[in-house]
């Protein structure tokens, strides 16, 4: 597609439940990122693929997330046992080359607004 | 640790009047600094990456200027339709290759 899509728009889940959060990013972008956008704070980064590389986990805030990229495309974010903190939007982004005096910047999507009641 | 500090948190200009918003960062080596646009219900919309001290970047009505601590982006003539949160973001030469972002200026222009 054109952009990077994610999918569900909007999520509202009870405490407890398990989420799963979609992200396709743009065709051939080999590097995907999610991060997590709370009321009033920064985007907070939460993982990194890029390419056929083990992913950087180092953003993820516990053992609740998790997240994995099938085939270098569609990647799923997973919240398990979900908690009202966990309430804000999740954002996917890809890019194309990353290293030193590339001139990329990231496309994200709109994101999913997670809801935890 | 690195850090990114933006200001104002909020501001509201007239149309036509100029202004500029601050980004003051700390990282241990800067690989990149970023400014993306972000609407409402939106993901933020890249605008310009700037790499060492003295780079300036243009864009419309939009000019980004970086310092060995800090950018800024002049607004220039702003029309209602600049009205976006503006976010900051740096890449450090070391360490992740994930951006670290600031709180971003939610920026208002009334016609």
């Amino acid at each position: 597609g054109a952009g990077v899509s994610q999918s569900p728009s909007n999520k509202v889940t009870e405490k407890g439940k398990d989420v799963e959060l979609r992200c396709d990013p743009i065709s051939g972008h080999t590097a995907l990122y999610w991060y997590r956008q709370s009321l009033g704070q920064g985007l907070e980064f939460l993982i990194y693929f890029q390419g056929n590389s083990a992913p950087d986990k180092s953003g993820l805030p516990s053992d609740r997330f998790s997240a994995e990229r099938t085939g270098g495309s569609v990647s799923t974010l997973t919240i398990q046992r979900t908690q009202q903190e966990d309430s804000a939007v999740y954002l996917c982004a890809s890019s194309t080359f990353v290293g030193l005096g590339a001139n990329y910047g990231y496309t994200f999507g709109s994101g999913t607004r997670l809801t935890v009641v | 640790e690195d850090q990114v500090t933006q200001s104002p948190e909020a501001l509201r200009l007239q149309e036509g009047e100029s202004s500029s918003l601050n980004c003051s960062y700390t990282v241990s080596g800067l690989r990149g600094l970023f400014w993306y646009r972000q609407d409402p219900g939106k993901g933020p919309e890249f605008l310009f990456t700037l790499y060492s001290a003295g780079e300036e970047k243009e864009k419309e009505r939009l000019k980004a200027t970086l310092t060995k601590k800090e950018s800024f982006l002049h607004i220039t003539a702003p029309k209602p339709e600049d009205s976006a949160t503006y976010l900051c973001a740096v890449q450090a030469t070391t360490g992740a290759n994930n951006l670290f972002f600031g709180t971003g200026t939610r920026l208002t222009v009334i016609p």
